[in-house]
Parts: C-alpha cells; structure tokens; sequence
C-alpha cells in the first residue's frame, strides 16, 4: 500500500515563529488532508488538498502532486496551534485514507 | 451538537467481554468508516461502509466486525476484548457529492481500555 511520511516527527517553537510541516507519499494520489489532533484528542479539518494551495488564516498548504509531497504552512504560531498534525492520502477519489505517523507541535508562550 | 457523534466516549472493559462502539450522523454521508489510533501513532482504517448493503474490511479488521444498521448508523464490534485493542477509536464519515465530495469528517472518539 502506499507509504505516507511525515516530518519533523516533533517540532517546539515559541510563539509568533512561522514553520512548515511536510508530507512525502509513495503514489499518485486523488485525496490528500491534513488533520490537527488538539490535546484532547479531537481530529480538526483543516485542508482538503490533493492539488494545489489553499489558504485559511494564518495557515497555509500545497501540494506539488506529482513530486509527491505536501507542505503545510504555519505563520505567527499561537499556543493553540500545539497539538499533532496528520498529513493523510488515498491512491482513489474516496476517502479510505492512509495516516502518516503525524508531526507532534509544541508552541511555548 | 456534533455532526458525527460516538457513543460511549469512554469505556473500561475486561478481556473477553463483548464491546460495541455506536456511531451515528446526521450529515447525510453515504460513507462511514472506523479508525483506531494508538498512541504515538496514526489512525489505521479498520472496516467502511460505502452504503447499507455495502461492508469492507480495512487494513485491520482482525477482531472486529461492523454492522450498518442504517444510513446514519455504523457500530463496531469486538466479540472477545484482548488488552491490545487498547486504543482511540475514531468513526468519519465521506460523501462523494458537493462541494467537499471526498473531505473525511471524524466522531469525538471513543476511548477503549481492556484489562
């Protein structure tokens, strides 16, 4: 099955810095999202984004598909944005994903 | 309320009983899945549903089975709880039509501890 990498594996910053989380894959994909998992375990949509970039606030992400890789861009950090972050992929236009091992972030006042 | 709700959220059972994990939704999505999470790791698909009379097994369906009673409905099931089905598990649901066809929505999660 297709292989999804993601790193760094963790990541500290302190507030307000800026960072870029990436997403390597195995295989063409149709279907590609990146999640934030808060502390409390909840999984949070955050891109829908097999191609392309998209923008949504202080957050940001491409996906260059046939290089096979996904970037996930994040400016002026804040203590929320602390959490684990899923880069996730599907070979087909469903939505059977398969999970990277997440980036765990942690914003530091 | 949420979209995709799971019940219950936390459950302490001891090995060999039988646990069912319910999920229900009411975003009108045809499909449903289940994921389990371990720590430290990524979600891994156990079973989907891409509609009532559809079932298929994931990556890691050993020990478990679904049942989708209902559009709206997809429960798990694990007939002889062992300590390593320890985990977070995870219901979504998918749609193919609109404007986010494809997008996976996810439950709360359901926290599972076997002894």
């Amino acid at each position: 099955g297709i292989q999804v990498e993601q790193s760094p594996p963790d990541l500290i910053l302190q507030e307000g810095a800026n960072s870029t989380l990436r997403c390597n894959f195995s295989d063409s994909v149709n279907n590609l999202q990146w999640f934030h998992q808060n502390p409390w375990g909840q999984l949070i949509n955050l891109f829908y984004i097999p191609s392309g970039t998209k923008q949504n606030g202080r957050l940001s992400a491409t996906t260059v598909a046939t290089e096979r890789y996904s970037l996930l861009y994040i400016s002026s950090s804040q203590t929320t944005d602390s959490g684990v972050y899923f880069c996730a992929v599907d070979e087909t236009s469903g939505s059977r994903l398969t999970f990277g091992e997440g980036t765990q972030l942690t914003v530091n006042p | 309320d949420a979209d995709v709700t799971q019940t219950p959220r936390n459950r302490i059972t001891k090995t060999g009983k039988r646990i069912m994990l319910e999920c229900s939704q009411t975003k009108g999505h045809d499909r449903m899945y289940w994921y389990r999470q371990d720590p430290g790791l990524g979600l891994r698909l156990i079973y989907y549903s891409f509609d009532v009379k559809d079932i298929n097994k994931g990556e890691i369906s050993d020990g478990y089975s679904v049942s989708r009673q209902a559009q709206a409905k997809f429960s798990l099931s694990l007939e002889s709880a062992i300590p390593n089905q320890t985990a977070l598990y995870f219901c979504a649901t998918s749609d193919l039509r609109g404007r986010l066809s494809g997008e996976l929505f996810f439950g709360e999660g359901s926290r599972l501890t076997v002894l």
